[in-house]
């Protein structure tokens, strides 16, 4: 168990549809980060949140927003689906205060756009 | 253009034996590499780094090889155990351990045979 806590763990939707993901971090983490695994693809860095605020952008569509609450949770909103939207959604936080390189990452949420 | 390319996507080891896994990244910025280790229905879990200031981390029956002239790493695991069967992503960040916005290769999935 990494300690980040991601819902919901499945979703199934139509096109043009919009969903919200949402992420807790671990505890004490300040910095939350979005990736997306594609069908055979590697893990693609979407977005990041450091302590509420936007700190980088990735590959992150303009249909896709995030945003981080005080209590630090954070969520990914995906607007006007397509089928190629279709993917495993992580989140992940990072230690605060300790340049590791790692990352926690939750169990994914799996969207299926139909 | 992939970045970090792991060519083979699928490797079978028997157990006791040694497993190479290879990666090979074309960004020359790329200074911190990271393997990650995923079991299906889990998110990726950290598994071992390396500093492009370094050619070679250990830790247990883990090893990392760094060769920056060739811009390939690899990870070798001995002995290889029927646990270490996961799908294993090769990450790496252009600006230091610090860095947490990895960009991924696409996994290369490990059987060890019993």
């Amino acid at each position: 168990d990494s300690g980040v806590t991601q819902t919901p763990k499945h979703l199934i939707t139509a096109t043009g549809q919009r969903v919200t993901l949402r992420c807790s971090p671990r505890s004490g983490d300040l910095s939350v980060y979005w990736y997306q695994q594609s069908l055979d693809q590697g893990l693609q860095f979407l977005i990041q949140y450091y302590n509420g605020e936007e700190r980088a952008k990735g590959n992150i569509l303009e249909r896709f927003s995030a945003q981080q609450f005080p209590d630090l949770h954070s969520e990914l909103n995906l607007s006007s689906l397509e089928l190629g939207d279709s993917a495993l959604y992580f989140c992940a936080s990072s230690p605060t205060g300790m340049d590791t390189g790692e990352l926690f990452f939750g169990e994914g949420s799996r969207l299926t756009v139909l | 253009d992939q970045q970090v390319k792991q060519n083979s996507p699928s490797l079978s080891v028997q157990e006791g034996r040694i497993s190479i896994l290879n990666c090979d990244y074309t960004n020359s910025m790329f200074d911190y590499f990271l393997w990650y280790k995923k079991y299906p229905a889990e998110g990726p879990t950290f598994l071992i780094s390396i500093s492009s200031i370094k050619d070679k981390n250990e830790d247990g029956r883990f090893t990392v090889f760094l060769n920056k002239s060739a811009k390939h790493l690899s990870l070798h695991i001995v002995p290889s155990q029927p646990g270490d069967s996961a799908v294993y992503f090769c990450a790496a960040s252009a600006n230091g351990a610090g860095s947490y916005q990895l960009t991924f290769g696409k996994g290369t999935k490990l059987s060890v045979i019993p």
